[in-house]
């Protein structure tokens, strides 16, 4: 079946340490994305890419980063540097260019933890 | 700033009530309006919108945007437990845009 698949649905990480969440999609779709989600709030966005080895920042990209090495792989490392990692995180994709207006798909989500 | 208001924040209604949830907007380069419903994880993609006063429906659900008064509704009609969910908005212009959400409970 097509669609996204995130890893791991539930991480816990100490604090100081660095950790990596993965997304894969099978859609063939160009744009890939990473949200942040905290309760009440909406979307923010991390990071985008449009294309192989191109991303651009979003909204809240200060302690995150991120790598587009393949069309289906947009794996983002949540880093020491951010100050209050613990939330949600979607990873999406969508066909055509990021933000065209066409319809973004989601993965299940990874929670992150930090203790 | 660009900006997504949804409204409610939450609604709790009885199964078999229709509900009306409302998504307004301030953005500039307008292309479309998103909703999507969330239960537990990812959102699933409900409608999307562009043109103003065509209604899409699927189902039980139905949707609608007035570009000159900047909102879009979701009607769902004969509500059922199974609805109970958050509701997102979201706009897509230079990027996506989103509201905080409406939390609707569904009560049997």
């Amino acid at each position: 079946d097509g669609g996204i698949t995130q890893s791991p649905k539930y991480l816990f990480r100490k604090e100081g340490q660095n950790v990596t969440l993965s997304c894969e999609q099978n859609l063939n779709h160009d744009a890939m994305y990473w949200y942040r989600q905290d309760p009440g709030q909406g979307l923010r966005l991390i990071y985008y890419s449009q294309i192989v080895n191109d991303f651009q920042k979003g909204d809240i990209a200060e302690g995150y980063s991120v790598s587009r090495e393949k069309k289906e792989s947009f794996p983002l490392t949540v880093t020491s540097a951010q100050k209050n990692p613990t939330a949600f995180y979607l990873c999406a994709s969508s066909s055509d260019r990021a933000f065209s207006g066409n319809t973004i798909y989601f993965g299940e989500g990874s929670w992150l933890t930090v203790v | 700033e660009d900006k997504v208001v949804q409204s409610p924040l939450s609604l709790v209604v009885h199964e078999g009530d229709t509900v009306t949830l409302n998504c307004s907007y301030e953005v500039t380069n307008f292309r479309s309006l998103l909703w999507y419903k969330q239960e537990k994880k990812a959102p699933t993609f409900l409608f999307m919108l562009t043109s103003s006063g065509i209604e899409k429906k699927s189902g039980r659900l139905s949707s609608i945007l007035d570009k000159k008064e900047l909102f879009s509704i979701l009607n769902i009609t004969a509500t059922q437990t199974g609805d109970s969910a958050v509701y997102l908005c979201a706009v897509s212009a230079y990027q996506l845009i989103w509201g905080a959400g409406t939390k609707l409970i569904i009560k049997p």
